[in-house]
C-alpha cells in the first residue's frame, strides 16, 4: 500500500542521547516535511525538503537536523535529546512544493526523560 | 495573535445536523487552504483543500473560502458519529509548500 511509514512507533529516550526518527515514502513525492505536535500548540514545522539534496528550516528547527539523500527517505535526528523534545513527530510529503496537499505518516511518539 | 486561529471547541453537533467550523488567518498573501481530520491518537488526514474564493464540495464536506475577509470554513452535512474528531485548518503562505496549522477544533457528534 502506497504511503508514508515512520519508525519507531514510540520511543523512550534518556536526555542527552542521540536519536534518529525514520521516514520513508513510496509515492515519489518531491517534498517532505517534519512536524511536531504538542497539546495546545498544534502542528509546528521543524524542517522540510523540496527535493532530494535540499533541506530548509521550519518554525522550530533548533536541536534537530535532517538529510535528504534520495527521494524516498527523510530522517530526522536529535543530536542530544532534551525533555522539551518530548512530542509526537509526524512526517509528511507532497507531490511538489507548489502542490501543498500534504499527506502524513502515522507518527512517532517520543518521550525524553 | 496566532497566524491561523480556530475555536478549540468542543463543538457538539446532533447526528444528522450540519457542523460548521471556522478558521481565520492573518497573512493576506496566503494562497492555499486545507482541512485535516485527526482522530485521537492518529495522524492528520487531508479531507479538503481549496485555492480559490468560493465553495468547494466533496461528498458531505464543503469548504468555503473568502480571501477578502481572510477566513475559510468547513461544513459537514448529515454529521455522523464517525465525524467526531479534531479538525485542523492549515494555510499555505508561499510556493515552498510550508503550511501553518491552527490548533484545531474538536467536533463531537452526539447520537
Amino acid at each position: 500500500i502506497a504511503g508514508i511509514t515512520q519508525a519507531p512507533t514510540s520511543q523512550i529516550l534518556a536526555a542527552g542521547r542521540r536519536m534518529t526518527l525514520r521516514c520513508t515514502q513510496d509515492m515519489r513525492h518531491n517534498a517532505m516535511y517534519w512536524y511536531r505536535q504538542d497539546l495546545g500548540l498544534g502542528l509546528r514545522l521543524i524542517h522540510y525538503s523540496n527535493t532530494a539534496g535540499t533541506t530548509g528550516k521550519g518554525e522550530v528547527p533548533d536541536g534537530y537536523s535532517v538529510s535528504r539523500a534520495n527521494t524516498d527517505d527523510f530522517p530526522l535526528t536529535l543530536a542530544s535529546a532534551v525533555p522539551s523534545q518530548t512530542s509526537v513527530y509526524f512526517c509528511a510529503s507532497s507531490e511538489s512544493p507548489g502542490r501543498n496537499e500534504q499527506y502524513f505518516g502515522p507518527g512517532t511518539r517520543l518521550t525524553v526523560t | 495573535q496566532k497566524e491561523v486561529e480556530q475555536n478549540s471547541g468542543p463543538l457538539s453537533v446532533p447526528e444528522g445536523a450540519i457542523a460548521s467550523l471556522n478558521c481565520t488567518y492573518s497573512d493576506r498573501g496566503s494562497q492555499s487552504f486545507f482541512w485535516y481530520r485527526q482522530y485521537s491518537g492518529k495522524s492528520p488526514e487531508l479531507i479538503m483543500f481549496i485555492y480559490s474564493n468560493g465553495d468547494k464540495e466533496d461528498g458531505r464536506f464543503t469548504a468555503q473560502l473568502n480571501k477578502a475577509s481572510q477566513y475559510v470554513s468547513l461544513l459537514i452535512r448529515d454529521s455522523q458519529p464517525s465525524d467526531s474528531a479534531t479538525y485542523l485548518c492549515a494555510v499555505g503562505r508561499d510556493s515552498w509548500g510550508k503550511l501553518q496549522f491552527g490548533a484545531g477544533t474538536q467536533v463531537v457528534v452526539t447520537p
